[in-house]
């Protein structure tokens, strides 16, 4: 079974640019998160969906940062304008049932310089 | 306080060893507890899932829970080098909570030596 795939892997920009990641599910699985894990920090919750509607985006920055999940499928998380403080690894991670057992991707590595 | 504490280490033992890995919590009503383990450079994975008190095990883990205390632990017997890795506890947040709304320790470093 093909996991949680998600692209840039890294991705170093100057701060004001903008930045967008993508990520695929894993195949069924309804439900999709993206999570900010800062350097030294467990990886904290920017938004849920559940299938292609928000469940939880409580904790997004929303004057900067936006996501969809377009066709309840495939997501972008996209950041406009970066600050320095959004370097960190953004993950997202599916899950077949709301039990708290995420499936992961590797991350895709933001720098803002 | 943070709703969650972990000690961020770093903890290095010896091949062999049992390895003790806590979390405590301020949060009475948290009632679901996870291990995710995540090696360098990739994403967590789960590792245990336990409900409420006691104990559970499975190989050479075992998750306890003492909701008494709000004091989780993750022993790992006859720790091998590919226990090396980042250990988070987690914690599903009370009624009202998205269940996907993880709350997570900030991880333990593991490094387990030949």
């Amino acid at each position: 079974e093909a996991g949680v795939a998600q692209s840039p892997r890294y991705k170093i920009i100057e701060k004001r640019q903008s930045v967008a990641f993508w990520c695929n599910p894993i195949s069924g699985h309804a439900t999709l998160y993206w999570y900010q894990q800062i350097l030294g920090q467990g990886p904290k919750l920017l938004i849920q969906f559940q299938n292609n509607g928000v469940v939880d985006d409580s904790q997004l920055p929303k004057d900067r940062f936006s996501a969809e999940r377009l066709k309840g499928v495939d997501s972008t998380l996209k950041i406009q304008p970066a600050k320095l403080e959004d370097s960190a690894v953004y993950l997202c991670a599916s899950s077949f049932s709301n039990t708290g057992e995420l499936f992961f991707g590797e991350g895709s590595r933001l720098t803002v310089l | 306080q943070k709703e969650v504490e972990q000690d961020p280490g770093p903890l290095s033992v010896p091949e062999g060893a049992i390895v003790s890995l806590n979390c405590t919590y301020s949060n009475s009503a948290f009632q679901y507890f996870m291990w995710y383990r995540q090696y360098s450079r990739k994403g967590p994975e789960l590792l245990m899932y336990t409900y409420s008190s006691g104990n559970k095990e499975d190989g050479r883990f075992t998750a306890q829970v003492d909701k008494s205390s709000k004091y989780i632990s993750l022993f790992i017997r006859d720790s091998q080098p590919s226990d090396s890795a980042t250990y988070l506890c987690a914690m599903i947040p009370p009624m009202g909570g998205s269940q996907g709304n993880l709350i997570f320790g900030k991880g333990t470093k593991l490094s387990v030596k030949p």
